[in-house]
């Protein structure tokens, strides 16, 4: 059982360049999200996706963009790499929140560290 | 908006001692929340959750009760191991759209 699978762990981009980090989940869950992780700033959301087809803006969507073909897939693209972007970026899935209390339990991949020079 | 706000770290503990991480949350309405742990290298993984006022979460010898009239949820743990050691991330469900609302996160070294 793999859970949240991103790709790659580790990446360096020289500024200007693009690159996609993939992930991927064998949950079925409907719910995926990216986020962000800088050091002492906790996570914030980059994109979410509550099903195929359908992708939103999260906090932090300035440079990045997504899609959501299958529910398994959720890449996301850098196009123009600067230097803010570095960073280690975690991918999550979960299924709906619950409806009598909206709880949600998000399940993590590992995450990638994109370094960015 | 929402947000929440937990104490700054690093803690550092010697093995066997009383944790406290104080986490506070501002919110409309009730929303759900919980304790995630980071341990290093990996990703972050639920450690336990509430969903509603004086519910209490635990697990792993962690313990975290939900007080509404507080607006906190405070994460325990009455003899901390070794392996206890991670980064603790207090978090609150943030709406339909499922995502959650992440404090800064609390790093923790626990000293054999």
């Amino acid at each position: 059982n793999a859970g949240v699978t991103q790709t790659p762990k580790f990446r360096i981009l020289k500024i200007g360049q693009s690159m996609t980090l993939q992930c991927t989940q064998d949950m079925n869950h409907n719910y995926m999200y990216w986020y962000r992780q800088d050091p002492g700033m906790g996570l914030k959301l980059i994109y979410y996706s509550v099903g195929a087809g359908i992708t939103d803006k999260g906090e932090v969507p300035n440079g990045y963009n997504v899609s959501r073909s299958t529910t398994e897939d959720f890449p996301l693209r850098l196009e123009l790499a600067a230097p803010s972007q570095t960073s280690v970026y975690f991918c999550a899935s979960s299924p709906p929140p619950a409806i009598d209390s909206g709880a949600n339990v998000l399940t993590f991949g590992a995450g990638s560290r994109l370094t960015v020079l | 908006g929402d947000s929440v706000t937990q104490m700054e770290g690093p803690v550092t503990l010697s093995e066997e001692a009383f944790l406290t991480i104080n986490c506070t949350y501002t919110a409309t309405g009730y929303p759900s929340l919980f304790w995630y742990v980071q341990y290093p290298g990996e990703g972050l993984q639920l450690l336990l959750k509430a969903t509603k006022a004086d519910d209490k979460g635990s697990n792993k010898g962690f313990e975290a009760t939900y007080r509404k009239e507080t607006t906190s949820f405070h994460l325990e743990k009455g003899s901390v191991q070794v392996s206890d050691s991670a980064v603790y991330f207090c978090a609150l469900s943030g709406g339909s759209q499922g995502n959650l609302i992440f404090g800064k996160g609390t790093k923790l070294s626990v000293k054999p």
